[in-house]
């Protein structure tokens, strides 16, 4: 099935500074990949998604994610992290079996912001 | 924000008994799904739902069962709660036709559930 690898369970970074997010996956084919955001005590909100063409995405709240087929990498980056981007970040793709829609999640990772 | 709600938001129930989640769509979106978060575990994917009384196995479906005898409801049902399902709860709907490509999933806010 296809899955998706978040290496990095936290990340640090100072608020002004740029962000890059890691996600790897693996699917021989061209995969749907996601990234959704969650904020503590809320559900998952949709940052981007990646089907096919322009391999630079851009999303909401500033973030953009680029393909890169040849590292199976689908990493998350922002220019300039504001505090208020302190969330978990998850890394999804399409699973592609029989269940409907439903993604595969990475384990996340979780976003911490300092002044 | 898609039109999700899970009910109740927080529960505590005691080993063994049996309890129901909700969750309520106002999208009228055909595809329904049950997820749980743990730590070091992201989201996984229970039971889901193509449609009225269409519900199909996920990943970790072992002592969940689901029902939707409505298109706007989908119930999430621990027939006997363990200790192990001590949990985030979060539902999920997608469209499914005339969508390019692969939907999006869209999040209700979930449901914490400690089982003692």
């Amino acid at each position: 099935a296809q899955s998706v690898t978040q290496p990095d369970i936290h990340i640090t970074v100072s608020e002004g500074a740029s962000l890059e997010l890691r996600c790897n996956y693996s699917y021989g084919a061209t995969p749907y990949l996601f990234w959704y955001v969650q904020s503590p005590g809320q559900g998952l909100q949709l940052l981007l998604k990646y089907f096919s063409g322009d391999t630079l995405v851009q999303g909401i709240k500033g973030f953009e994610a680029e393909f890169k087929r040849s590292q199976s990498s689908f990493n998350l980056r922002k220019p300039s992290v504001h505090w208020s981007d302190a969330a978990e970040y998850f890394c999804a793709v399409g699973s592609n079996s029989n269940s409907g829609y439903a993604l595969n999640f990475g384990k996340g990772t979780s976003l911490l912001v300092t002044p | 924000d898609a039109g999700i709600t899970q009910s109740p938001r927080h529960k505590v129930t005691e080993t063994g008994t049996p309890v129901t989640l909700r969750c309520h769509q106002t999208e009228n979106h055909r595809y329904m799904y049950w997820y749980r978060q743990d730590p070091g575990h992201g989201l996984r994917l229970i039971h889901y739902s193509y449609g009225v009384k269409d519900t199909d196995k996920g990943e970790v479906s072992d002592g969940y069962s689901v029902s939707r005898s409505k298109t706007e409801d989908f119930l999430l049902t621990l027939e006997s709660a363990t200790s192990s399902q001590t949990s985030v709860y979060f539902c999920a709907i997608s469209e499914s036709t005339g969508v390019r490509g692969y939907p999006p999933l869209h999040f209700g806010n979930g449901t914490r559930l400690t089982v003692t």
